[in-house]
């Protein structure tokens, strides 16, 4: 089945201490991206990745990293978590290939930092 | 860079009521477009897609979509919403990045919370 994975689904960390949210996808898709969801703001992206080896900012990077050493896997990296990054996380993958570009979605990390 | 905005936050219709989801895109060119739903504690599940061609889009579900060109819209319809339609509803535009082949960027609106009366 097609799927992209997120875990934890859930987490409650305290501020300060590093933390990864790890997303693999089974499509072989080039693209991965992720994305927080706010009440009021919708979905806004953080990091996305083309390929292997070549990530770029979205539009909130700031206090995460992100990695792309293996095309399915796309950790997202908080290094010193804080009280503002609890929101709920979405990982997703799409094909660059052709015009088959729609994005699947994980099912979501609902993160709490206290 | 692409926008999308979805002017309304919140609406709420009658079961069995037609219903239309504003959409508004900003982007040089012709964009991928995408509407999504979200349902309660749940991931984002795609419902129908625009790239080319026709520009009336059937989905899943019952719901399609209307691509104008001149009005920079992609609203989504539904002629008869049932109970289950309430969730949260999220356009999206994908478009081509500059930074290199293949670069490729998805922006969301804001969302649209429907609610639907039995």
């Amino acid at each position: 089945e097609a799927q992209v994975t997120q875990n934890p689904r859930y987490l409650i960390t305290v501020t300060g201490k590093k933390l990864t949210v790890t997303c693999s996808q089974n499509m072989n898709h080039e693209y991965m991206s992720w994305y927080r969801q706010d009440p009021g703001l919708g979905l806004r992206q953080i990091y996305y990745s083309m390929n292997v080896e070549v990530t770029d900012k979205g539009d909130v990077p700031e206090g995460y990293k992100v990695s792309r050493k293996e095309k399915r896997n796309f950790p997202l990296i908080l290094e010193s978590p804080s009280p503002n990054q609890t929101s709920l996380y979405f990982c997703a993958s799409a094909s660059l290939q052709g015009s088959n570009t729609e994005a699947f979605f994980g099912q979501g990390t609902r993160l709490t930092v206290v | 860079a692409q926008s999308v905005t979805q002017p309304d936050i919140h609406i709420t219709v009658s079961e069995g009521a037609s219903l239309e989801l504003r959409c508004n895109y900003s982007y040089g060119a012709t964009p991928y477009l995408f509407w999504y739903v979200q349902s309660p504690g749940q991931g984002l599940q795609l419902l129908l897609k625009y790239f080319s061609g026709d520009t009336l889009v059937q989905g899943i579900k019952g719901f399609e979509a209307e691509f104008k060109r001149s009005q920079s819209s992609f609203n989504l319809r539904k002629p008869s919403v049932h109970w289950s339609d309430a969730a949260e509803y999220f356009c999206a535009v994908g478009a081509p990045t500059y930074s290199g082949a293949g670069s490729y960027q998805l922006t969301f609106g804001k969302g649209t919370k429907l609610s639907v009366i039995p």
